[in-house]
């Protein structure tokens, strides 16, 4: 049972370029999400997907796209990298029914610098 | 908006000793969820603990139990017996119902277990 994985673990990447961090899940999870994690914020949304083709953003979207073509798949791209997008990113998912726990699982965190 | 407060940054313990770590909230919303993360050094995000409002009843969790107090908005988490491994940072979230299943996190409390 593989779960939510991430990949990159590490990344690193100059100003102005473009960066995608990868999520996949194994649960067939309807609702996926991407956190970043900086020293003082705690955990802050930035986009989330209730299903496939459909995505909302979150509390710090600003300089991020994503894109949920398959269910299992949510992609974060950076599409021109600054400073200030060094952190730590997790992405997780849940499952939503009528009579299942709507709880979210965490990957293992993707940490990403800029120069 | 819904706010998500922990109050002390850090904290420690000697070994085998109870703790207890606070968190307060503030939402106009009357049904949610509350939930406890924990955060080992690997970074990985693992739920503790979670409490549905609606119920009297405090979450338990071998080790792990809270004190939910609806009318205070307050949601601590209590740690019996104490071990090495409960070393890691803790957050504190909040999801209302129906709400996207978006997540709401403090800024944690790192714990240290002394041996």
């Amino acid at each position: 049972d593989a779960g939510i994985t991430q990949s990159p673990r590490y990344k690193i990447t100059e100003t102005g370029r473009q960066v995608t961090l990868m999520c996949h899940q194994t649960w067939s999870h309807s609702y996926m999400f991407w956190y970043r994690q900086d020293l003082g914020h705690g955990l802050r949304l930035i986009y989330y997907s209730a299903a496939a083709d459909i995505t909302d953003k979150g509390e710090v979207p600003d300089g991020y796209v994503v894109s949920r073509s398959k269910t299992e798949n949510f992609p974060l791209t950076l599409e021109s990298a600054t400073r200030s997008q060094t952190s730590v990113y997790f992405c997780a998912s849940s499952y939503t029914g009528p009579t299942v726990e709507e709880t979210q699982y965490f990957g293992p965190g993707t940490r990403l610098l800029v120069l | 908006a819904q706010t998500v407060t922990q109050s002390q940054p850090e904290m420690s313990v000697q070994e085998a000793e109870t703790v207890t770590l606070s968190c307060t909230y503030d939402t106009s919303e009357n049904n949610y969820y509350l939930f406890w993360y924990k955060q080992p050094p690997s970074r990985q995000m693992i739920l503790v603990i979670r409490q549905e409002a609606y119920k009297q009843q405090n979450a338990t969790e071998n080790r792990f139990s809270v004190n939910f107090q609806k009318a205070a908005k307050s949601f601590s988490l209590k740690i019996s017996d104490s071990q090495l491994g409960d070393t890691a940072m803790y957050f504190c979230a909040f999801m209302k119902y129906f709400g996207n299943e978006k997540l709401t996190f403090g800024t944690g409390t790192r714990l240290t277990i002394i041996p």
